[in-house]
């Protein structure tokens, strides 16, 4: 089955940009998404890009996807300490509910 | 307020001892799913519906059931609970199954 990685944490300066990065294995997977977990609470849909596109910008955030490294990444620009969070990558490949999940990057945001 | 919704959101049993956790969604979609999340390994997949009566296993469908008799409820029963089912579940649901939209969490201790 599909496999997604991700490394657990990152901490950054408010201020500076993150990189969260992650890695699947299965070459068909059609869209790939990033959500947000903040304590507590339930995980909300960020952003997502379909398996066809290399970029895409919402507003601070920029998701690149390189296919042939089946490697995605999240860009924060000018992190805020409300940034700080769990990050999870999902993929989804086959049928139409079925996702993946990494396993979550913390990201603490330092003042 | 479109949301799901879980109940209960905290829960301590025993080991055997049959219990459900239900979800409910206000939106009419059509895709419902259920996450266990576990420290270190993420979200992963217990079971999804299509639709009413349109069950399928997930990653980790091992000590659960599910049922889908109406469209806006998707409860997750656990016949004989065990500690190694302690968990934090998340119920989500989704119009096409893409976007999908997260239950705030029950927690489960099984001890």
């Amino acid at each position: 089955g599909e496999d997604v990685e991700q490394s657990l944490f990152l901490s950054v300066r408010e201020g500076d940009s993150s990189v969260i990065n992650c890695t699947y294995t299965d070459s068909s997977s059609t869209y790939l998404y990033w959500y947000k977990q903040e304590p507590g609470a339930g995980l909300q849909l960020l952003t997502y890009i379909f398996s066809n596109m290399d970029m895409k910008q919402d507003q601070r955030l920029t998701v690149l996807l390189n296919k042939k490294d089946k490697h995605l990444s999240l860009r924060i620009a000018d992190t805020q300490t409300g940034d700080s969070a769990i990050y999870f990558c999902a993929v989804k490949t086959g049928t139409a509910s079925k996702l993946t999940f990494g396993t979550g990057t913390r990201l603490q945001v330092t003042l | 307020e479109a949301q799901v919704t879980q109940n209960p959101r905290y829960l301590i049993t025993v080991t055997g001892k049959k219990l459900t956790v239900t979800c409910s969604q206000n939106m009419n979609h059509e895709y419902m799913s259920w996450y266990r999340q576990d420290p270190g390994l993420g979200l992963r997949q217990i079971y999804y519906s299509m639709n009413v009566e349109a069950t399928d296993k997930g990653d980790v469908p091992e000590g659960y059931k599910v049922s889908r008799k109406e469209k806006r409820n998707f409860p997750l029963i656990l016949e004989s609970p065990s500690p190694n089912q302690t968990s934090l579940y998340f119920c989500a649901s989704s119009f096409d199954g893409h976007e999908q939209y997260f239950g705030p969490g029950t927690r489960l201790t099984v001890t």
